[in-house]
């Protein structure tokens, strides 16, 4: 079973610009969480999808947002860019939100904002 | 509110003596705890998993972990450590079981374990 993809897995951006990142569950997997990993903050949740509707979401500014498609895949997306946005973006996905036990982590999108 | 705290964020063993990365949860209720491993420059990889079963719990490369209620602790532990298991060691905590019902993982910062030959 294929595991998590996400996509792109680097990716340079600059101040002021937006970002598209894009995460595949793993077959039969309907709910996708997002974290951000910075050497400073650690993992911080970002927020989770079931169904396509945001369950959860963590303390972060508007400037990111999520979505899911019908077929479970997700996409989050950065606007207005910040130097402090430079992170590995983690997607992970799971059977449902109340499965936590099933839940697998994608390689991660490493995005660079110059 | 569930909380994780890895005691040690660097741990320094030689190759072939045993390893011990300590972590100490706060939870409201019943817990499932998790040790993720990340090597550099890589995803999240599961190592074990604790969901209210056995408290001894087997993972993935010879690691296992025992949770203690008494205790609050969930270490990891590992008889004898290889070079290939340098890396972060991450304790986590599901949000399970509050009101939000969300499988929303909380991570303690990591614990860098480091093997020498």
């Amino acid at each position: 079973k294929a595991g998590v993809t996400q996509t792109p897995r680097y990716l340079i951006k600059t101040r002021g610009q937006q970002v598209t990142l894009s995460c595949s569950p793993i077959s039969g997997h309907r709910s996708v969480s997002w974290y951000q990993q910075t050497p400073g903050q650690g993992l911080q949740f970002l927020f989770e999808y079931f169904s396509e509707t945001q369950r959860n979401k963590g303390n972060f500014p508007g400037r990111f947002s999520g979505r899911q498609f019908s077929n479970s895949r997700s996409e989050m997306n950065v606007s207005t860019l910040e130097l402090g946005d430079s992170a590995l973006y983690l997607c992970a996905s799971s059977v449902d939100p109340g499965r936590p036990d099933t839940q697998y982590f994608g390689p991660g999108t490493r995005l660079t904002v110059l | 509110a569930q909380s994780v705290t890895q005691l040690d964020s660097h741990v320094s063993v030689s190759e072939g003596t045993p390893v011990l990365l300590r972590c100490n949860y706060s939870s409201s209720y019943s817990p499932s705890l998790f040790w993720y491993v990340q090597h550099p420059n890589k995803g999240l990889q599961l190592l074990l998993k604790y969901t209210s079963a056995a408290t001894l719990v087997k993972g993935i490369n010879g690691f296992e972990a025992e949770f203690k209620k008494s205790e609050t602790s969930f270490h990891l532990t590992k008889p004898s450590a290889h070079m290939s298991d340098a890396a972060e060691y991450f304790c986590v905590v599901s949000d399970l079981g509050g009101s939000s019902n969300t499988g929303k993982l909380i991570f303690g910062q990591g614990t860098t374990l480091q093997v020498k030959p």
